[in-house]
């Protein structure tokens, strides 16, 4: 049973256009959410994250959105660059449980010129 | 300013053979990871270490072992390598055990099993 999922495996858009991408969670005792890039050849690196009782956080151009009541958040990168391209791969971790993170299978977010 | 560092980067093994994929941090983090990735998958982990002298398993430990002897260094060993352990491996280091302290991630080792 996944844990984290994300059911888009690829996203293409525009440059200068808003990429959204989504995340779903099952265990309601994750009590933070990571997301990391990832480029090919590269390990992931952090994102942004938010904890449990916040429903928004923002960073520059990246925004992540938490709706805990339906277990979603959602990525927003605006406006998009080509060098967004790349993995973005959600995360779930709960405080007790020795920063141990539960990884989704990934978006592969291109970004066209 | 190294990071996470992993060698080698990549290595073809045969059925059957062992080797130590190494790993080290020079942040002085307490807590480190160890995570296979198939293709199109996310990161599973496989073995986890919360300070020197402690290891644990994690959701794919089966044919693996680990030892972490210094805060510093926290090397993956594969005994009888057999295909199924063909993936790209990753470290990870975190500071604290904090759910939100981002990993740091090294750029992974690549494993092939003929």
């Amino acid at each position: 049973d996944q844990q984290v999922k994300q059911n888009s495996p690829s996203l293409s858009v525009q440059e200068g256009r808003i990429s959204i991408l989504n995340c779903d969670y099952t265990n309601s005792m994750f009590d933070y959410f990571l997301w990391y890039k990832k480029y090919p050849a590269e390990g992931p690196t952090f994102l942004i994250s938010i904890s449990s009782i916040k429903d928004k956080n923002e960073d520059g151009r990246f925004t992540v959105f938490l709706n805990k009541s339906a277990k979603h958040l959602s990525l927003h990168i605006v406006p998009s660059q080509p060098g967004d391209s790349a993995v973005y791969f959600c995360a779930a971790s709960a405080n007790t449980n020795a920063g141990k993170s539960t990884f989704g299978d990934g978006t592969t977010l291109t970004v066209k010129p | 300013n190294a990071g996470v560092t992993q060698t080698p980067k990549f290595r073809i093994l045969k059925i059957g053979q062992s080797m130590t994929l190494q790993c080290t941090q020079d942040m002085n983090h307490n807590y480190m990871y160890w995570y296979r990735q198939d293709p199109g998958m996310g990161l599973k982990l496989i073995y986890y270490s919360v300070g020197a002298g402690i290891t644990d398993k994690g959701e794919v430990p089966n044919g693996y072992n680990v030892s972490r002897s210094t805060t510093e260094d926290f090397p993956l060993r594969l005994e009888l390598a057999a295909p199924s352990q063909t993936s790209v491996y990753f470290c990870a280091s975190s500071s604290t055990s904090g759910g939100g302290q981002p990993q740091h991630f090294g750029d992974g080792t690549r494993l092939s099993i003929l």
